[in-house]
């Protein structure tokens, strides 16, 4: 089975810092995305990527950057983080662009306080 | 753009009873259709998918859902639940502009299963 990993299950961080939230997928898979969810939204996208040094901004890119600088490997960057940053992050990924079966990961609780 | 509306939040049902969670989507091309499960604590895993086909599509842990074009539904169902199925479901869509393979998902039902 495909796995998704996402490095950390709860953060806790200061307004201000720099949050690096890391996911790693092990089956060679070319599209990677970061969704958070809260209450009553739903998954909203964060930003994606169909290739290593590619990104696409999704609905809610503002106060985030990414990276994906490996193809396993696809890091999301609260450049400096606010209480509205509070939020799980969830981390997906499939096969291609043709394939919508995602793979999700475990979730990161974040709240920054 | 396209958009998926579960119509239901919250939907408390007894154990054993019948269930149907609701969901339409906007869209005027082909779309794909998804429900996954979020089980406390988890990330979300795939229920069932729509693709082409029978538009009735059975999944895991004895789910299925219906397509209905001329509706724009794919509602979830299950004959009869378990205290175990107590999670939140989110429907989804494919976005088909661009190639991109996103999904749209929509706000979530929780489904509470009571003894």
């Amino acid at each position: 089975d495909v796995k998704v990993t996402q490095s950390s299950r709860y953060l806790v961080k200061r307004t201000g810092e720099k949050v690096f939230l890391e996911c790693v997928q092990d089956m060679d898979h070319e599209n990677m995305f970061w969704y958070r969810q809260d209450p009553g939204l739903g998954l909203r996208l964060i930003y994606f990527s169909y290739d290593v040094k590619m990104k696409e901004k999704g609905d809610i890119p503002e106060g985030y950057s990414v990276s994906r600088e490996k193809k396993e490997r696809f890091s999301l960057i609260l450049e400096s983080a606010s209480t509205n940053q509070t939020s799980m992050y969830l981390c997906a990924s499939s096969y291609s662009r043709v394939d919508y079966g995602y793979t999700f990961g475990s979730g990161t609780r974040l709240t920054v306080v | 753009a396209q958009s998926v509306t579960q119509l239901d939040s919250q939907v408390p049902v007894f154990e054993e009873a019948p269930v149907e969670l609701r969901c339409n989507y906007s869209s005027s091309v082909s779309v794909y259709l998804f429900w996954y499960v979020q089980y406390p604590n988890q990330g979300l895993q795939l229920l069932l998918k729509y693709l082409s086909g029978s538009t009735l599509v059975k999944g895991i842990n004895g789910f299925e859902a219906e397509f209905n074009k001329s509706q724009t539904s794919f509602h979830l169902r299950k004959p009869s639940v378990h205290i175990s199925d107590t999670a939140e479901y989110f429907c989804a869509v494919s976005d088909l502009s661009g190639n991109t393979g996103k999904l749209i998902f929509g706000q979530g039902t929780t489904l509470q299963v009571k003894p």
